[in-house]
């Protein structure tokens, strides 16, 4: 069975400052990992996804996450943040047989000037 | 670049109405996939699809839903007698063969109303 867990609902950045946000995964077999980004009344869109490439992953938007076996962690950030981040991120890990999402409870990353 | 289309954007229903949700996932995906997401909740997996018939489903998959692929473009969800807590947004979602690696696209979603 795969899991993840999404530390704070809500985060508050200042406009500049480093984006920070936590997830860590349970998984009984390698895992994959994805960042989707939800803008209000939109759909889901993807930041990155570690495939058991590179632990480092770049994504768009100038978002990076790292893959930490040790950790069980998926940590994604930003070193600046925009008001455009502003936003829902979802972490999320499947395995590779049937490609099925599970994903964490997404957490509110809300930019001020 | 190739999109999951999803149709309507918005649908408001009847408690106890019947409502199809559809998709055009990408043209060579075969493997397809419904998600829900109740507003303020996460993203939850319905089922998923492949070769005609169902792979895995949720315990949220209960008798009230079904899926089809009527005429090899289209994905449907099929809600047979609505209820108020279906009120969601619901994702279809497809991707092609050879596992996660090779791309998985989510559509921008119906939000379906039950009123």
């Amino acid at each position: 069975a795969q899991s993840v867990t999404q530390l704070g609902s809500h985060v508050s950045v200042s406009e500049g400052a480093l984006v920070l946000l936590r997830c860590n995964y349970s998984s009984s077999v390698p895992p994959y990992l994805f960042w989707y980004v939800q803008y209000p009344n939109q759909g889901l869109q993807l930041l990155l996804k570690y495939t058991s490439a590179a632990t480092l992953v770049k994504g768009i938007n100038g978002f990076e996450a790292e893959f930490k076996k040790s950790e069980t962690s998926f940590h994604l950030t930003k070193p600046s943040a925009h008001m455009s981040d502003a936003a829902e991120y979802f972490c999320a890990v499947s395995d590779e047989s049937w490609g099925k999402f599970q994903f964490g409870a997404g957490t509110q990353v809300v930019v001020t000037p | 670049e190739p999109e999951v289309t999803q149709t309507p954007s918005h649908q408001v229903t009847q408690m106890g109405q019947e409502v199809i949700l559809r998709c055009v996932p990408i043209s060579n995906h075969l493997y397809f996939y419904w998600y829900r997401q109740i507003l303020g909740q996460k993203v939850e997996f319905l089922v998923s699809f492949y070769n005609n018939e169902i792979s895995e489903k949720s315990e949220i998959f209960d008798d009230q839903f079904s899926v089809e692929r009527p005429d090899g473009s289209n994905f449907t969800l099929k809600i047979r007698s609505t209820k108020l807590e279906d009120s969601a947004m619901y994702f279809c979602a497809s991707r092609a063969p050879g596992g996660t690696n090779y791309g998985y696209t989510f559509g921008s979603g119906t939000r379906l109303t039950v009123v």
